[in-house]
């Protein structure tokens, strides 16, 4: 049974370029979590989605972070114009259903430039 | 297997009580953190405890860590039906982050 996948593992981009990072849930699991986690410092919730649709996105930063859960394929969070602030671990979690536990993927860690 | 287990997996108390879970864990860490889950939604973290550390207090929330039985506990005092929730212990050491399987916790009004 493979967990939660996440790619890249790594990342490294300069200011003002795009992050693309991907996640794929657990087989089964509709329920996709975004989270972010500074040096040092707990996770921060970030977006919670459902296949096609974004149900809590409230921790996401109004500008250049974006997220989608399409029908067919892995959840992609999207960063745009990433500046220094944005380097961190971004980790995903997926859930069978919405009560149902999260199983965190390894995580990727952004780094900018 | 996850560095972090927790007990008890249950617990349910009325209002006012103080909670106490548990979280024991496996091989060295940079620091240990909790977070609470209400049903349904992401995780909220709660607070964060660095291996050097041995005792730490937020608002109504005191937590422990106690790196030679590799453990910690979280307290929380004058419980509220809010408190109602799972709380899960998460470690760090450096390399990997683990959460442990999460104690489900009940304030009965």
């Amino acid at each position: 049974n493979a967990g939660v996948m996440q790619n890249p593992r790594h990342l490294v981009r300069r200011r003002g370029q795009e992050a693309r990072l991907r996640c794929s849930p657990m087989k089964g699991h509709s329920h996709v979590y975004w989270y972010r986690q500074l040096p040092e410092e707990g996770l921060k919730f970030m977006v919670y989605l459902q296949k096609e649709n974004i149900i809590d996105e409230s921790g996401m930063p109004k500008e250049r972070f974006s997220a989608e859960f399409p029908k067919e394929g892995p959840s992609i969070l999207r960063i745009q114009q990433v500046v220094r602030g944005d380097s961190a671990a971004y980790f995903c979690a997926s859930s069978k259903g919405a009560q149902g536990e999260q199983f965190f993927g390894p995580g990727t860690r952004l780094t900018v430039l | 297997s996850q560095q972090g287990e927790e007990d008890p997996q249950a617990l349910s108390i009325q209002e006012g009580e103080n909670a106490t879970m548990n979280c024991s864990y496996k091989t060295s860490i940079n620091n240990l953190q909790w977070y609470r889950q209400n049903s349904g939604r992401g995780l909220v973290h709660l607070i964060l405890i660095r291996s050097n550390e041995r005792e730490k207090h937020s608002g109504r929330l005191r937590v422990t860590l106690d790196t030679s039985k590799k453990s910690s506990s979280l307290l929380i005092t004058a419980s509220r039906a809010a408190d109602t929730a799972s709380y899960f212990c998460a470690t760090d050491t450096g390399n990997q982050f683990y959460f442990g399987t999460g104690t489900s916790l009940t304030v009965i009004p």
